[in-house]
């Protein structure tokens, strides 16, 4: 069965500083991968995902994600945090079965923290 | 992407009541999704409203516990029934929007649900 791991439930970083959250899954098929941000009392808004080719994506607010099938990972970056980045980011996984299927697994999330 | 509404947007219920989430999108999706996420905790599946049929639940998730309609390809409703303090959580709706890409799902902004 597919699981997504995210290993730091809370990432605190100084403003302008770089951030890396990290996702890790396990699939026994491909899979589509997806980073979601949600922000205090708000639903998820979708960051940045992969589904084929060039493994390194870029999503909104300066975000970007690699995508490594070797150490089936899926870490999210950002070179410069801001304030407004706080928030709760979440990496999910959806398998590709052929016939298609739109299930998500999500992982545990990680709250990021930007300090002044 | 699709525009999701959520009514209520948050409810303070007493034990053993029903509570009736409605969710509505702006253009017709092609599947909806009814998640649950618990307090400080990731996003579990509850189950796929299917248009015009009963819906496909996940494991551990019922029916008579979470009845689900889905009467046209732009609106559906998740009720929470005989309620217990357990049950609160974030209650989100989720599509699968016509035009979007493959797999990618939009999340209404969620009902914060509080069972006394």
């Amino acid at each position: 069965a597919q699981s997504v791991t995210q290993l730091d439930s809370q990432v605190p970083v100084f403003e302008e500083a770089p951030v890396e959250l990290r996702c890790n899954y396990s699939s026994s098929v491909s899979v589509y991968l997806f980073w979601y941000v949600q922000y205090p009392n708000q639903g998820l808004q979708l960051l940045l995902k992969y589904l084929s080719g060039s493994t390194l994506v870029k999503g909104i607010n300066g975000f970007e994600a690699e995508f490594n099938k070797s150490q089936t990972s899926f870490h999210l970056r950002k070179p410069s945090v801001h304030i407004s980045d706080t928030a709760e980011y979440f990496c999910a996984v959806s398998e590709i079965w052929g016939s298609g299927t739109y299930k998500y697994i999500f992982g545990t999330g990680t709250r990021l923290k930007v300090l002044a | 992407s699709a525009v999701i509404s959520q009514k209520p947007s948050r409810d303070i219920c007493q034990r053993g009541t029903s509570l009736t989430i409605q969710c509505q999108v702006d253009s017709q999706v092609t599947m909806m999704f009814w998640y649950r996420q618990q307090p400080g905790q990731s996003l579990t599946l509850i189950a796929t409203a299917n248009q015009g049929s009963e819906a496909t639940y996940e494991s551990g998730f019922v029916i008579d516990k979470f009845p689900i309609s889905r009467p046209n390809l732009t609106f559906s409703t998740l009720t929470v029934s005989n309620m217990s303090p357990e049950d609160s959580s974030i209650y989100l709706c989720s599509v699968v929007g016509r035009g979007t890409g493959p797999y990618e799902q939009y999340f209404g902004p969620g009902t914060r649900l509080t069972v006394t």
